[in-house]
């Protein structure tokens, strides 16, 4: 099984400013498969991004994700209020298991 | 536009199983092309694949709830289900059922999550 590790935990920044947020395999994710989800409080998670740096339909062109073999990150260029969520990377490998990475909470500082 | 929504009972007593169903709208998941998926998060958790279904019967179970789970579908009600048994109150969770894209690998659609409490 591989497991996905992110850091940091919790991530204070401002409106306006840049995030940048890790996700790292414990072995090489093939094919790319690794997406991004955003989940605000009592909300069911929100599909941000797949195949590593796609972004899924209606997401503002301020996200973006990076990374190969097994060290992902997902930006933000610069934040908008609504961007302050719990962030969780996913990824898929071919014994048919999916798994998520613990998440990293983004909060206004 | 495809919506998923979770329903089943509000409470399970300890050893007994956990029933929930997932009705999809605005889809059929006798087209194919999809796989239909139940996911747990704990309180203040992170997120835990229990499994998925295809529209076929195949199914897929995550191997640390497998010997306790059983995923079927309904094609005649746009519907597919999900069994946990002997639960505890580790099992305590918002279940959410989510489809997975026609790209195979990510959860494009998400019901709005049912908290479903193990206790006494």
């Amino acid at each position: 099984e591989i497991v996905l590790t992110q850091s940091p935990g919790t991530l204070s920044l401002s409106p306006g400013e840049r995030a940048t947020l890790s996700c790292r395999a414990s072995q090489s994710v093939s094919n790319n498969y690794l997406a991004w989800y955003q989940q605000k409080p009592g909300q069911a998670p929100r599909l941000l991004m797949y195949g590593v740096s796609i972004r899924a339909t209606g997401i503002p062109d301020r996200f973006s994700g990076s990374g190969s073999g097994t060290d992902f990150t997902l930006t933000i260029s610069r934040l908008e209020p609504e961007d302050f969520a719990v962030y969780y990377c996913q990824q898929y490998v071919s014994s048919l298991m999916y798994t998520f990475g613990q998440g990293t909470k983004l909060e206004i500082k | 536009q495809v919506q998923l929504q979770e329903s089943g009972p509000g409470l399970v007593k300890p050893s007994q199983t956990l029933s929930l169903t997932c009705t999809v709208s605005g889809g059929s998941i006798s087209s194919g092309g999809y796989y239909w998926n139940w996911i747990r998060q704990h309180p203040g958790k992170g997120l835990e694949w229990i499994g998925y279904i295809y529209y076929s019967g195949r199914t897929f179970y995550n191997p640390s709830l497998k010997s306790r789970v059983t995923i079927s579908v309904d094609t005649s009600k746009n519907q597919f289900s999900l069994k946990l048994s002997s639960v505890t109150a580790a099992d305590t969770a918002v279940y959410y059922c989510a489809r997975v894209g026609s790209g195979g690998y990510f959860f494009d659609y998400w019901g709005q999550g049912t908290l479903v409490p193990v206790s006494s």
